[in-house]
């Protein structure tokens, strides 16, 4: 069974533009749950969203926002960008959301 | 929201040494697991184990949940063990999928 895929690996944009993460989890799995990783704040939750319904969310501005379509792909958005939010963006999938979660690779984003 | 406290910060151990890291947490959890966080960033699902004990190998993991933590134990330890290891737990009134994740400990194995 083929893992959880994000892309892209690798990213670099300029303050204020917008950007687009894609999420493709694992066959069957119908939870996927993003996360943000830098080196001064650690692993953090965005939000987690099942049958593209949004279950949860973490502490981040309105810029950061997702979605998850019928076949449980999910995108998420940064729009406006700052240095502050390179990071390494984490996607998660599992069965139900409170259960094993498998992470892709992550996607690298430097804002430059 | 739930704290993850995790001990050591940092770990150096020479091949072939046995060592324990533990995490403590603040609140009744309904998930509890432990990663390992390749150099290039990949998180790696060690154990899923909100209570009780598993083994896997070298690895193996403890979750005493009426008293709050857990304990992942590396056996015989091998340069490719080298990396991060990470705690993280849902809340139980949280769900969801939502894991918080501990600060980590960095182990490095040397030859």
């Amino acid at each position: 069974k083929a893992g959880v895929t994000q892309t892209p690996r690798y990213l670099i944009k300029t303050r204020g533009q917008q950007v687009t993460l894609s999420c493709s989890p694992i066959s069957g799995h119908r939870s996927v749950s993003w996360y943000q990783q830098t080196p001064g704040q650690g692993l953090q939750f965005l939000f987690e969203y099942f049958s593209e319904t949004q279950r949860n969310k973490g502490n981040f501005p309105g810029r950061f926002s997702g979605r998850q379509f019928s076949n449980s792909r999910s995108e998420m958005n940064v729009s406006t960008l700052e240095l502050g939010d390179s990071a390494l963006y984490l996607c998660a999938s599992s069965l139900r959301g409170s259960d094993t979660q498998y992470f892709g690779p992550g996607t690298r984003l430097t804002v430059l | 929201g739930i704290q993850v406290e995790q001990s050591p910060p940092d770990l150096i151990l020479q091949e072939g040494a046995n060592s324990t890291l533990r995490c403590n947490f603040s609140d009744s959890v309904n998930n509890l697991q432990w990663f390992h966080q390749n150099p290039w960033g990949q998180l790696i699902n060690l154990f899923y184990i909100p209570s009780g004990t598993k083994q896997n190998g070298r690895l193996s993991a403890t979750t005493v949940a009426t008293e709050r933590y857990s304990l992942l134990y590396i056996s015989s330890s091998q340069t490719t063990d080298s990396g991060v290891y990470f705690c993280a737990v849902e809340r139980t009134t949280d769900s969801w999928g939502k894991l918080q994740f501990g600060a980590g400990t960095q182990v490095v194995v040397t030859p």
